[in-house]
């Protein structure tokens, strides 16, 4: 079984600021990461990935993310906030044998003040 | 990158009639495609997954015969909600796998039901 935890419901920041959406993850096997953004009433758009290689991933419009095996975490970054980044992100784990059906975690609303 | 086109974006239809969604991905073929349902301030909840050419593999609790998926070529699939009611007003998205397969979805632009 595979899961995906993101403890917050809500992250609040101030533009210019970084931000931190946090995620753990739990799963047998290797895992494939990925974080996905949703704005309102859209799909999801992909942002980035860890598959292997590298621990920090960096992604689309400016975000990054740290796979940090140990703490079995995926955190989602980045180093000045934007009010445009306000949206729902969702975090998502799937097994390398398995790819395609991830399980998502429950979102987190980022909301960026100006 | 890929592109997947999602219709229609809203629909309201009345209690009892039927309802097809489809979603297309327009630059690359689509052996798999996805179909989930999501609740306001809520996760996804994947509904069932789609392969071209057989049936689709439905999760847990989702009625087969409610949610009537076809996938009937590389780049379409069609999710038909039949005699809909209240309770199925949702939103609706599709994602799908590219051919590279390294597991990142690529998703519709979601689909709006209400029913009266």
């Amino acid at each position: 079984a595979q899961s995906v935890a993101q403890p917050e419901d809500q992250v609040n920041v101030a533009e210019g600021n970084p931000l931190t959406v946090k995620c753990t993850y739990s799963v047998s096997g290797n895992p494939y990461l990925f974080w996905y953004v949703q704005y309102p009433n859209r799909g999801l758009q992909f942002l980035l990935k860890y598959i292997t290689g590298d621990n920090l991933v960096k992604g689309s419009y400016g975000f990054e993310a740290e796979f940090n095996k140990s703490q079995t975490s995926f955190h989602l970054k980045k180093p000045s906030a934007l009010v445009s980044d306000s949206a729902l992100y969702f975090c998502a784990v799937t097994l390398n044998t398995n790819a395609g059906k991830s399980t998502f975690g429950d979102g987190t609303t980022l909301t960026v003040k100006p | 990158g890929a592109v997947v086109s999602q219709h229609p974006s809203w629909v309201i239809c009345k209690s009892g009639t039927s309802v097809k969604i489809e979603c297309r991905s327009l630059d690359f073929q689509a052996t798999t495609m996805f179909w989930y349902r999501q609740f306001p301030k809520q996760s996804l909840m994947l509904m069932a997954t789609s392969n071209e050419g057989s049936k689709a593999t439905y999760e847990q609790g989702v009625e087969k015969d409610k949610f009537l998926i076809n996938h009937a070529s590389l780049t379409l699939s069609t999710l038909t909600v039949t005699s809909a009611h209240p309770e199925d007003s949702s939103f609706y998205i599709c994602s799908a796998l590219t051919s590279g397969n390294t597991g990142e979805l690529f998703f519709g632009e979601g689909s709006r039901l209400t029913v009266l």
